[in-house]
Formats: structure tokens, sequence, C-alpha cells
């Protein structure tokens, strides 16, 4: 099975601190992603990577950056986190020829007071 | 870009009763359509999906439909069982980059 490793379950963390999310998965896929969940919108691209190094934004990457130097560990990276981004934030990956076959990792509950 | 809609945002059926999820979706061009089952603190994890080439699939008590023309696809689950309760994401692939882009969600309660 493929495992999706999110760092931290619950996070808690103050206004205008720099927040870094982590994920790994152990599959070997070229393809990761950060999902934005919120009640009644779905979840929601901020970034994603098909490639180590390689880095595209999603529908809603203002605020946040990215990391993937490894193949397997893609960081979500919050310059200074505001309130507005009090969210779960889903970790997802998928093999090369198969992007759209997702698999997540049990997400991050970001509460940013 | 690529737009999901989603209908109902809640729905309630009685045990062994049948539920309809309903998408929309708007890029005429979208070609792969997944449906994610997130049960309560728990991952999204992929149910069914259904590609652009034929028109309904089926596993056991789950059926997913799709009408190219007017660009809207379901899901359909027969004999609900409590364990269905969970809360369901339709989805379509964006033709740019492969992103695949979600619906709003339906929260599915099935009352025994």
């Amino acid at each position: 099975d493929v495992k999706v490793t999110q760092s931290s379950r619950y996070l808690v963390k103050r206004t205008g601190e720099k927040v870094f999310l982590e994920c790994v998965q152990d599959m070997d896929h070229e393809n990761m992603f950060w999902y934005r969940q919120d009640p009644g919108l779905g979840l929601r691209l901020i970034y994603f990577s098909y490639d180590v190094k390689m880095k595209e934004k999603g529908d809603i990457p203002e605020g946040y950056s990215v990391s993937r130097e490894k193949k397997e560990r893609f960081s979500l990276i919050l310059e200074s986190a505001s309130t507005n981004q009090t969210s779960m934030y889903l970790c997802a990956s998928s093999q090369q020829g198969l992007r759209e076959k997702l698999f997540f990792g049990s997400g991050t509950q970001l509460s940013v007071l | 870009g690529e737009n999901v809609e989603q209908h109902p945002s809640t729905l309630s059926v009685q045990e062994g009763d049948s539920a309809v999820i309903k998408c929309t979706y708007s890029d005429s061009a979208s070609n792969y359509f997944p449906w994610y089952k997130q049960e309560l603190g728990k991952r999204p994890q992929l149910i069914i999906d259904i590609r652009s080439n034929v028109g309904e699939k089926k596993d056991q008590r789950i059926a997913v439909t799709l009408n190219k023309t007017a660009k809207h696809f379901s899901l359909h689950i027969t004999e609900t069982q409590p364990e269905d309760s969970a809360v369901y994401f339709c989805a379509a692939k964006d033709t740019s980059y492969d992103k695949v882009i979600f619906g709003p969600g339906t929260s599915l309660s099935v009352i025994p």
C-alpha cells in the first residue's frame, strides 16, 4: 500500500510565524500535491510538483510556497501565517503515467491564532 | 480552468435506500472523473472513477454515470449501509497540467 505521511496531525501557530508542513511518500511517486480542505469548499489545490525541484502553482497559491529537494518529500511553507490559513491541509501523491490517481495523507489540521 | 459543482451538499437516507450525488463540470475537454470517499477523521480515498470513453461503470453497490454532452456525472449507491456515511467528493481532471479539481463535497448520512 502507498503510504503518504504528514509529519503533524495537529498544529497550532501564531499569526506571523513561518510554518512548515512536511509530507513524505514511500512509493517512489513522481507527483506530489498539496490541497487545502475547508467545509463547503471541498479540496482546493495549492501547489503541485511533477519532479524534484519542479513546482507549479495550483488554484490558491497566495501566501504559500513549496519545496521539493528530494523525490519522496514535499514541503508546504507558510511564510507568515495568517488566521485565514487555519484549515486542514492534505498532501497527496501519484505515480508517473497515472497522475490523476491520488493517494492522500491523513492531513494536518493547522490553527493560526 | 476546470470548475466542478456538486449537489446536494447534504443527504440523509434510510438504510437500504439508494443515494444519488450529482456533479457538473465546465471543461468539455476533461476526460477523467474520480469519486473520493472521506470518512470522519480519515483521509479521502478513491472509490470509483470513470473515463470519458465510457458512459457507466459499476463496482458492487456503487456506480457512476457520465453524460459528456451535458457535462455532468453522478454517483449512485444502492442498498445503503451505515458504513456508507461519509463525505463524498466528485472531481474532474483539468486538461492543463493534469490537475484534479474537486467539487465541494456531499455529506451522506445513512440512518439505521
